[in-house]
């Protein structure tokens, strides 16, 4: 299996641009994480999905970050209007199950917003 | 909220040294991961520990889950430069589908 497949690998892009990040997981996983890791604030949950559904995104920092899962083996994080302090790698994540289970880590997107 | 604090946040030793690194929360976790994190990839797991009192051996690598489950160990004996990198812990409640991760112990082996 190829593991995660994250894309793009890097992104630079100007304040106020759409930004979409995709990500596939590893097939026959049914729950997929979106994670944002930084210096400041470390690895964070922004939202996960249980076989396609949203289930906490408790962790989107605001209205302009949205996510979708239309389907088992492709998910993608949108942030529009992108500002510089979105700047981050965005990790993507799936496990076969939900609470403690290994998570299995693409290897991330480096969004600079400038 | 349920926080899970790593220290110390930076260590830089020689080859060879040993170390231990540290994770604590007030929480009582059902499950408690470490992983391991190199530059440009995300982190891969190392082990994960469930019962309090459980000590896991990975190689050089002794993990040690706390009798409460609240708290874990990471040492790592006769340190190589290839232990460079990022750890995180990584706590599990049961019946719930989020995994807090903590900010980290950032190792650095000097050969």
């Amino acid at each position: 299996d190829a593991g995660v497949i994250q894309s793009p690998r890097h992104e630079v892009t100007e304040m106020g641009q759409e930004v979409t990040l995709r990500c596939k997981p590893i097939s026959g996983h049914d729950y997929l994480f979106w994670y944002r890791q930084t210096m400041m604030r470390g690895l964070e949950l922004l939202i996960y999905f249980n076989n396609n559904v949203p289930i906490d995104d408790s962790g989107m920092p605001e209205d302009r970050f949205s996510a979708k899962m239309p389907n088992a083996s492709f998910s993608t994080l949108k942030i529009q209007p992108s500002e510089p302090r979105d700047s981050a790698v965005y990790f993507c994540a799936s496990s076969l199950q939900g609470s403690g289970a290994e998570q299995y880590f693409g290897p991330g997107t480096r969004l600079t917003v400038t | 909220t349920q926080l899970l604090e790593q220290s110390p946040q930076f260590l830089s030793i020689q080859e060879g040294e040993n170390l231990t690194v540290y994770c604590n929360s007030s929480s009582v976790f059902s499950s408690l991961q470490w992983y391991r994190q190199e530059p440009g990839e995300g982190p891969v797991l190392l082990v994960t520990v469930v019962t309090g009192g459980e000590v896991k051996k990975l190689k050089r690598l002794t993990f040690q889950f706390g009798d409460a489950r609240k708290d874990s160990s990471l040492h790592i004996t006769a340190a190589q430069p290839g232990d460079t990198g990022l750890y995180l812990c990584a706590g599990a409640h049961g019946g719930g589908f989020k995994t807090i991760f903590g900010a980290g112990t950032r190792l650095f082996v000097k050969a």
